[in-house]
């Protein structure tokens, strides 16, 4: 039962462009969402998270957007640079309540910005 | 600040050892868990200590096991390692604070695992 998913296995952008990258959830427990960028082999970086009570958060060149209605979010990067090029996963948690450090993660979405 | 730090980073086991890794939380950080990632599987929750208290568990067999120390620093073990448990073993800290940022989980570089 995948209850976060990023339905697209990649993305491809060009430089100065914006990367919109997507995520959906199921589990209506879920009401803290973190963005995550990682390389092969290494630890996942935190990028940006945003709560349930918010429907928007801004950090520099990222924007997450929340839909909760729809139980979906999107992270904005713009604009989007050949550094960004990484796999980006969407994470959800209950924010709260005994759950505190388990995550559950989508598969993933390899961004590719192209100079 | 210093990141969450794990050790070692790399290593490689036979099938029937065992293996165990260790994680050092960001400093001030009381809840660590830990991660598997695999191709085939993704980013997976094995489990997340606090206080030295095992409080949540992921979907694997007991032959997954960890503890936590009153430092916080953390440690997992794999025993009777098999070919599947070929994997980048991740461990992450955070505050523990019951609502908002605080929440916000932080990982390490992973421990790199092969069993041959």
């Amino acid at each position: 039962d995948q209850q976060v998913k990023q339905n697209s296995p990649s993305l491809s952008v060009q430089e100065g462009r914006i990367s919109i990258l997507n995520c959906d959830y199921t589990n209506s427990m879920f009401d803290y969402f973190l963005w995550y960028k990682k390389y092969p082999a290494e630890g996942p970086t935190f990028l940006i998270s945003i709560s349930s009570i918010k429907d928007k958060n801004e950090d520099g060149r990222f924007t997450v957007f929340l839909n909760k209605s729809a139980k979906h979010l999107s992270l904005h990067i713009v604009p989007s640079q050949p550094g960004d090029s990484a796999v980006y996963f969407c994470a959800a948690k209950r924010d709260g309540g005994t759950s505190y450090g388990k995550l559950t993660f989508g598969q993933g979405t390899i961004l590719t910005v192209h100079p | 600040k210093a990141g969450v730090t794990q050790t070692p980073r790399y290593l490689i086991k036979t099938r029937g050892q065992q293996v165990t890794l260790s994680c050092s939380p960001i400093s001030g950080h009381r809840s660590v868990s830990w991660y598997q990632q695999t191709p085939g599987q993704g980013l997976q929750f094995l489990f997340e200590y606090f206080s030295e208290t095992q409080r949540n568990k992921g979907n694997f067999p007991g032959r997954f096991s960890g503890r936590q120390f009153s430092n916080s620093r953390s440690e997992m073990n794999v025993s009777t390692l098999e070919l599947g448990d070929s994997a980048l073993y991740l461990c992450a800290s955070s505050l523990d604070s019951p609502r908002g940022s605080g929440n916000t989980i932080y990982f390490g570089e992973g421990s790199w695992l092969t069993v041959v």
